[in-house]
């Protein structure tokens, strides 16, 4: 159980273009649904978390307009790179927190690498 | 800030024992967590300890927590080659509801047969 999807794995795009990466929770409900950026050798950074049916809280210096998130349903999020550019070739990451349970553990998705050219 | 440190690499021979030490700064951390990662993949959480618990063994794994000091340890028993990965040593407060989880750099461990 509490399996996250990630769609697609990965992705190569050209400069300018948008990219919308998914997230799904397969089987549970996810209050709250987590997007990281990983850099090569470095550890995850956490852009934003979001609530089903309410804005995205985004991290100091994540650019909101850049980085759009939706999470239209309790199983969905999705991450929309807009405008894309080299700098924002990376793996991106979604983890999904269990409503109803307690604590703060997530379950992450197997990732998506973006890379722009 | 939160602040959590780990070295960057670890390695070990087959059937060794591994320790992963990590230390972290924020006194109000309530969860403390060992995550893995597999190349390419997502993070897989291995095992998760309370701020009030000392120790927690789950089959190979043992986490060791000195809460004085700020220093947590994941060690893992009889290592293998399937336990290469990148380990994640990481944290979060609760106060009533969601907090921020903040995570470590990663530890890599290679296992040599």
């Amino acid at each position: 159980g509490a399996v996250v999807s990630q769609h697609p794995s990965w992705v190569i795009c050209k400069s300018g273009t948008s990219v919308k990466i998914e997230c799904r929770s397969l089987d549970f409900q996810a209050t709250t649904m987590f997007w990281y950026r990983q850099f090569p050798k470095q550890s995850l950074m956490l852009m934003a978390t979001s609530n089903e049916g309410s804005k995205a809280t985004y991290e100091q210096g994540v650019e909101k307009d850049k980085f759009l998130i939706n999470h239209a349903s309790l199983t969905l999020s999705t991450l929309t790179v807009t405008s894309a550019h080299p700098e924002d070739s990376s793996f991106y990451i979604c983890s999904a927190r269990v409503k109803a349970r307690l604590g703060n553990e997530q379950f992450f998705g197997p990732g998506t690498r973006l890379t722009v050219l | 800030g939160e602040d959590v440190e780990q070295s960057l690499f670890l390695s070990v021979r087959e059937g060794d024992s591994s320790v992963i030490n990590c230390t972290y700064t924020d006194s109000s951390s309530t969860y403390l967590y060992w995550y893995k990662q597999e190349p390419g993949a997502g993070l897989q959480l291995l095992t998760y300890i309370f701020s009030n618990m000392d120790m927690k063994q789950d089959q190979r794994l043992t986490v060791l927590l000195n809460k004085k000091d700020k220093h947590l340890s994941l060690r893992i028993a009889d290592t293998q080659t399937g336990d290469s990965a990148i380990y994640f040593c990481a944290e979060s407060p609760l106060s009533g509801g969601y907090q921020k989880v903040t995570f470590g750099i990663g530890t890599k461990l290679q296992v040599i047969p």
